[in-house]
């Protein structure tokens, strides 16, 4: 099956700092990668995502990037502002067709300054 | 816009009991999922469902769980004789299609069930 590391745990970065959260994957077979965000006491929300078959997403202030050949991808955030604070989850899901689950990382909690 | 609505928000029980909770999937959706997040941890898959049966199912979904979808709007998960260790928020989800090339699981708010 898949393996979805995430680092770091926790990233505190002054308001309108960049943040990065960058995470591993273990089958080449991957497809999908989503980000979520979820907020303390509430569901995750899906905040972007990328297919394999590119390498860069951007949407205003937040981008993934896709490293398939090193299996990495990674959630950009720039000039963040306090309401990105939050637990943000990576996930991967693993071609071969039907409805499959998602495999997440173990998260990461922003903390975003004043 | 349309969202994955759950019920009860929150469900406390004794150990052995056994639990349904409860989901309304978007209604146009025709995959739907349950993962469990323990305090603290990370989203788990358990389950999917596809065409009134299971799809694919995680090592955590074992013989006290089960799921059903008892009519056109519902899905439900029910564990036959709770443990502590069941204690944990458990997320209902359901996508359009199966395939996410082309499609995107949406999360409902969680029932949060504590076992004493």
């Amino acid at each position: 099956g898949e393996n979805v590391e995430q680092h770091p745990s926790t990233l505190s970065v002054q308001e309108g700092d960049s943040a990065v959260i960058k995470c591993t994957y273990s089958d080449s077979a991957s497809n999908y990668f989503p980000w979520y965000k979820q907020e303390l006491g509430k569901r995750p929300q899906l905040i972007i995502d990328i297919r394999s078959n590119v390498g860069e997403k951007k949407d205003q202030r937040i981008a993934v990037t896709l490293n398939k050949t090193a299996k990495h991808f990674s959630l950009h955030i720039t000039e963040t502002q306090p309401e990105d604070s939050a637990v943000y989850f990576c996930a991967a899901f693993l071609s071969g067709g039907g409805a499959d689950g998602l495999t997440f990382g173990k998260g990461t909690h922003l903390i975003i300054q004043p | 816009e349309p969202e994955v609505t759950q019920t009860p928000s929150h469900q406390v029980t004794q150990m052995g009991q056994e639990v349904i909770l409860r989901c309304v999937p978007i209604s146009n959706h025709l995959y739907f999922y349950w993962y469990r997040q323990i305090l603290g941890q990370k989203v788990e898959f358990l389950v999917s469902f596809y065409n009134n049966e299971i799809s694919e199912k995680s090592e955590i979904f074992d013989d006290q769980f089960s799921v059903e979808r008892p009519d056109g709007s519902n899905f439900t998960l029910k564990i036959r004789s709770t443990k502590l260790e069941d204690s944990a928020m458990y997320f209902c989800a359901s996508s359009l299609t199966g395939v996410p090339l082309t499609d995107t699981q949406y999360f409902g708010p969680g029932t949060r069930l504590t076992v004493l």
